[in-house]
């Protein structure tokens, strides 16, 4: 089964700190996605990777970069958070290959004061 | 761009059959997906239509026009573990990056 990682399941931070998600996939997955889902918005896409060191904007990538170093692993950053950024993080992974459904971790509960 | 519209809420009893809705307005298109979303989880995937017609997989069915921009999933013999939100998904492009725009989920309440 593949199995999609996130390194927290809820982040308490303040206005103006750095924050760092951190997403590990198990499955040699091609593709890696960064969402953020708000009730009545549902799942938004913030960035996608397609490759190492690739990576390309979503619909909402205004306040957030993202990093892919190695194949498995797709970190979202908020350089300077913002109480507009509490939000549930969801990681998602695919293979690029046939039907290419998306797997997704068990999301991060930020909260940002 | 891209309109996913899909209702907001549906209610119905357990044993029956509930048909949730789906239309959709993209810039391309490469496939459909449905996903089960049960609260404090993450979405998994339920079904895949690319071709016009339906796909069946046990209690679970999913159809597609793609002419009308229309795709609805069926379940049958509803169960309580059913209670979740489905979201439905269009793939805009195929290849690498094969990146999905969800509409913004219809939340299902199963009742004896």
């Amino acid at each position: 089964d593949v199995k999609v990682t996130q390194s927290s399941r809820y982040l308490v931070k303040r206005t103006g700190e750095k924050v760092f998600l951190e997403c590990v996939q198990d499955m040699d997955h091609e593709n890696m996605f960064w969402y953020r889902q708000d009730p009545g918005l549902g799942l938004r896409l913030i960035y996608f990777s397609y490759d190492v060191k690739m990576k390309e904007k979503g619909d909402i990538p205004e306040g957030y970069s993202v990093s892919r170093e190695k194949k498995e692993r797709f970190s979202l950053i908020l350089e300077s958070a913002s109480t507009n950024q509490t939000s549930m993080y969801l990681c998602a992974s695919s293979s690029g290959q046939g039907i290419d459904e998306q797997f997704f971790g068990p999301g991060t509960r930020l909260t940002v004061l | 761009g891209q309109n996913i519209d899909q209702p907001t809420e549906m209610t119905a009893t357990e044993g029956a059959i509930v048909q949730i809705n789906c239309t959709y307005q993209t810039s391309g298109f490469n496939g459909l997906f449905w996903y089960q979303q049960h609260a404090g989880e993450a979405p998994t995937f339920l079904s895949y239509n690319v071709l016009d017609g339906l796909e069946e997989k046990g209690r679970f069915s999913s159809f597609l026009s793609r002419s009308k921009g229309y795709s609805y999933l069926l379940l049958k013999e509803l169960q309580m573990k059913d209670s979740a939100s489905y979201l439905c998904a269009v793939s805009p492009r195929g290849g690498g990056g094969n990146k999905l725009t969800f509409g913004t989920g219809t939340q299902l309440k199963v009742e004896l």
